[in-house]
Formats: C-alpha cells, structure tokens, sequence
C-alpha cells in the first residue's frame, strides 16, 4: 500500500463547477500537507499549503485536511478552463530533510 | 536565475548507454531535491542536498544512479548503464532552505527515453 493515495482520474467537469480533490495517506507523522499543480511538460507549481489540520482559503481554492481520518481535499469554485491540469497532492512529516511525498495525481479537464 | 533549469529538457540514449542530466537551481536556494515521475506513479524522490552534501539519498532505485553537486549550486544526476525501466521525467527542485514554509520550486525536467 502506498502512503499516500490519490485518484488518477481524469475528472471531467463544465466551466463554472465546483471541483473536488482528494488524498487519504497512512502515515500519522505527517503534518505538512500541499497542493501542487502541474501543467502539461511543466514542473509541478505550489498552490496551497497547509499544517496540521483545518482549512485554509486563496481566491477560489480551499484546501481542507482532517488528520484524525487521514483525508485532505481541496475544492476549486467557479472551475475554469485555465484550471486544467493535473493536480497533486504531497505532505510530509517534516525534519531534516522535508523530504515530499507525493500522490500520484489527478488530471482534470474543464470544458468550456 | 530567475527559475530552476534543467537540461538537456529531452534525451533520448540506448540502453546501456550512460547518461548526464544537469539542474541549475534558483540563486541562493541551499536545498536541493531530485525526483522521478513516471506514468501513473507520481513523483518519486530520489536524493535530497543541503549545499554540496547529500545527507538523504534513499530514494536512489540503484548503484547505477548517482548524484553530485558542487559550488552549492548546479547538480549533476548520473545514471549509468541505462536500461527501459529508466524511462521517465526527471524532475530538481530547489528550496532556499529544508524548511518547508518556503515550499518547493521545480524546474521542468529531462524526459528521457531509453530504447
């Protein structure tokens, strides 16, 4: 089982819908949650941090993590096409190293 | 610079050929992380540098592969006797330190392909 698990997807949805992304990990020392969004040929680029659990809001994103049952999610109002890409999910337990561990990813369409 | 550069962006070598991929990070970022994303397995972490020491490299997949960087600045990723299961984007990331607030930035990678 891997730590941390992420549908591959694609999720296809209108211009204008309410997205929702989701990762489930196993390991409880993780407290260090990211989204990263990655354009076609491009790097991955961070678009939302988080520590510890709670949420935390920036323009049409929302990045939700519950830590008693290993869940994060994060939702996209108002999709646009722009939005297209895959999306990823990585956290880690912090120390030394802050070494990233990343779900496999998500890509997303959204149709205009 | 004003980014992460990687290169050669593209590279295509036979198998059992040896390869060189470079990574130029951001001015001044001490921390360095090499990964590997291939189809349908995310990204894989490879070996992490702080300044010219690489105190983590537990994610090499083999001796075949291996990781240098000098001057506290540009890194070298070496993977020797290429073989198919190679085959994947190579992605540096670079931070000004291991501290995670200041997250990741990543370059664009090397794809490579070996045939």
């Amino acid at each position: 089982q891997k730590e941390v698990e992420q549908d591959p997807g694609p999720l296809s949805v209108p211009e204008g819908a309410i997205v929702s992304l989701n990762c489930t990990y196993s390991n409880s020392a993780f407290q260090y949650f990211m989204w990263y969004r990655q354009y076609s040929r491009k790097g991955p680029e961070l678009l939302m941090y988080t520590y510890s659990s709670g949420n935390k809001e920036d323009g049409r994103f929302t990045a939700q993590v519950d830590k008693s049952s290993k869940y994060i999610s994060l939702f996209i109002r108002d999709s646009q096409p722009s939005d297209s890409a895959t999306y990823l999910c990585a956290m880690s337990a912090g120390g030394a190293t802050n070494k990233l561990i990343f779900g496999t990813g998500t890509l997303l369409a959204v149709q205009p | 610079g004003a980014g992460v550069s990687q290169s050669p962006s593209n590279k295509v070598t036979e198998k059992g050929k040896d390869v060189e991929l470079r990574c130029d990070p951001i001015s001044g970022h001490t921390a360095l992380y090499w990964y590997r994303q291939s189809l349908g397995q995310g990204l894989e972490f490879l070996i992490y540098f702080q300044g010219n020491s690489a105190p983590d490299k537990s994610g090499l997949p083999s001796d075949r592969f291996s990781a240098e960087r000098t001057g506290g600045s540009v890194s070298t990723l070496t993977i020797q006797r290429t073989q198919q299961e190679d085959s994947a984007v190579y992605l540096c990331a670079s931070s000004r330190t291991p501290n995670i607030n200041y997250g990741y930035t990543f370059g664009s990678g090397t794809r490579l392909t070996v045939v």
